[in-house]
């Protein structure tokens, strides 16, 4: 059983498109992060959603939106791609309230590759 | 988050251990290490984390030095599986601070047969 899943895992688009990532988890975990991982790759947190409230939205251009339809889900869409947005994403999740634990890991997905043309 | 800094590449023969090394000299009291490892093409996989003790578990062992100010990850018999590039972060724990990791350059360790 996949426990972090990405759709799609490959995207070729063009300049000035939109176009969305999904991402799900089946872990009951409570918070989820998109990364971006550049060409020299760089991994950095982009968003984070806890319980469906954005915690940490870095400084990202607002052509990023995250959508989080509940507790499983959080979507990345991208109006107006750019050449410079090609880069592999990544979702994880962690579940962060749990009582007593010193640290709660982060699973990651398996990444969806972005090229913009 | 503390500030680490790891060599940007390790060989090691199959089957030896593998000795990663991590300085985190501005590391404060209240900051774990935490050590992830990224396969190629593959998301980041959790490996161990530690405050001052000395941590072990299935995948590797931690060991902080007295005055946290560096680590050294132990993989005691690496395979080939093993070669990734492994990262070190440092940043307090979850409940009382940021959640998301700040990842560095990490080390590249090759595993060679």
């Amino acid at each position: 059983d996949t426990a972090v899943s990405q759709t799609p895992k490959y995207l070729v688009t063009q300049m000035g498109n939109d176009k969305s990532i999904k991402c799900e988890q089946n872990l009951g975990h409570d918070t989820m992060y998109w990364y971006k991982q550049d060409s020299k790759k760089f991994l950095k947190i982009m968003f984070s959603y806890n319980n469906k409230e954005l915690i940490i939205n870095e400084t990202v251009p607002n052509r990023f939106s995250p959508k989080s339809p509940d507790k499983a889900h959080l979507n990345l869409h991208i109006n107006s791609l750019e050449l410079g947005d090609s880069a592999v994403y990544f979702c994880a999740s962690s579940q962060e309230k749990l009582a007593g634990a010193t640290y709660n890991e982060q699973f990651f997905g398996p990444g969806t590759r972005l090229t913009v043309l | 988050d503390a500030k680490t800094t790891q060599p940007p590449s390790m060989d090691c023969a199959e089957g030896r251990a593998a000795n990663l090394p991590c300085n985190h000299s501005t590391i404060s009291g209240n900051e774990y290490v935490y050590w992830y490892r990224q396969i190629h093409s593959q998301g980041p996989q959790y490996i161990i984390h530690g405050l001052k003790n000395n941590e072990t578990n299935e995948m590797a062992s931690l060991i902080i030095t007295e005055d946290r100010k560096s680590s050294t990850l132990i993989l005691p018999h690496a395979t080939l599986r093993d070669t990734a590039v492994y990262y070190c972060i440092v940043r307090v724990a979850p409940r009382t601070g940021r959640r998301a990791l700040t990842f560095g350059s990490g080390t590249r360790l090759q595993v060679q047969p």
